[in-house]
């Protein structure tokens, strides 16, 4: 059964800070993994795809990476700003007979003070 | 290009009571499935729809169904309520099975 843990559960820092936030999965047999934005009360917003062939994906200030033999992933930002502010999720695809569906890890509830 | 959208945005209902919950998908997408995010914490997923037939069921039980239309939309239905089936529900819509997901903002369920 793939499980999926996020570190830290919870970061501040100031503004301007390049962070990274981990996942990690116990499963390497993946997809894929998707890192995604929750804001307070809100759905999710989908920020990086990263096929398991793949082994990272950028998006502006936000890079991605995976090792699936590991099974770690890392989503980087950089230069943080406030808006950044929100819980980042990642969840992993599985092959086989799961690869219908996402598991989740807890999250990083990320604060960058101005 | 619509994105998902999930009504109503909040419910309230009483132990006991039944609900329906409704998803469009993303244009395009054939694929839904839910999940249920208790307050912090991750979301668990429910149940897929592939094409109108089910394909796949996580840990819920049965009083949990859902129903895909022609059109891709779906519909989660919970009966019994409990009120740990106080959640956020959030329902995703991919193009075959192994896209990636778009979600929906949810719907707020309080079961008192």
């Amino acid at each position: 059964k793939q499980e999926v843990t996020q570190i830290p559960a919870a970061l501040s820092v100031p503004e301007g800070e390049n962070l990274v936030l981990n996942c990690s999965f116990t499963d390497s047999a993946i997809y894929n993994l998707q890192w995604f934005r929750q804001d307070p009360g809100k759905g999710l917003t989908s920020l990086l795809l990263i096929q398991s062939s793949q082994r990272e994906q950028t998006s502006g200030r936000l890079n991605a990476s995976l090792d699936k033999s590991s099974g770690r992933s890392t989503l980087y930002i950089a230069a943080s700003q406030p808006g950044d502010s929100a819980t980042y999720l990642c969840a992993v695809r599985s092959l086989g007979n799961a690869g219908n569906m996402l598991t989740f890890g807890g999250g990083t509830r990320l604060m960058v003070k101005p | 290009e619509t994105g998902v959208t999930q009504s109503p945005t909040h419910l309230i209902k009483t132990r006991g009571q039944q609900v329906t919950l409704r998803c469009s998908s993303q244009s395009g997408h054939n694929t839904v499935s839910w999940y249920q995010q208790a307050l912090g914490q991750g979301p668990q997923f429910i149940f897929q729809y592939y094409r109108e037939e089910e394909n796949g069921r996580g840990n819920f039980p049965p009083r949990f169904s859902g129903l895909q239309f022609p059109n891709y939309s779906s519909e989660l239905n919970v009966n019994a309520l409990e009120l740990d089936d106080s959640a956020l529900y959030l329902c995703a819509s991919s193009f075959d099975n192994l896209g990636g997901y778009t979600f929906g903002s949810g719907t707020r369920l309080t079961v008192v």
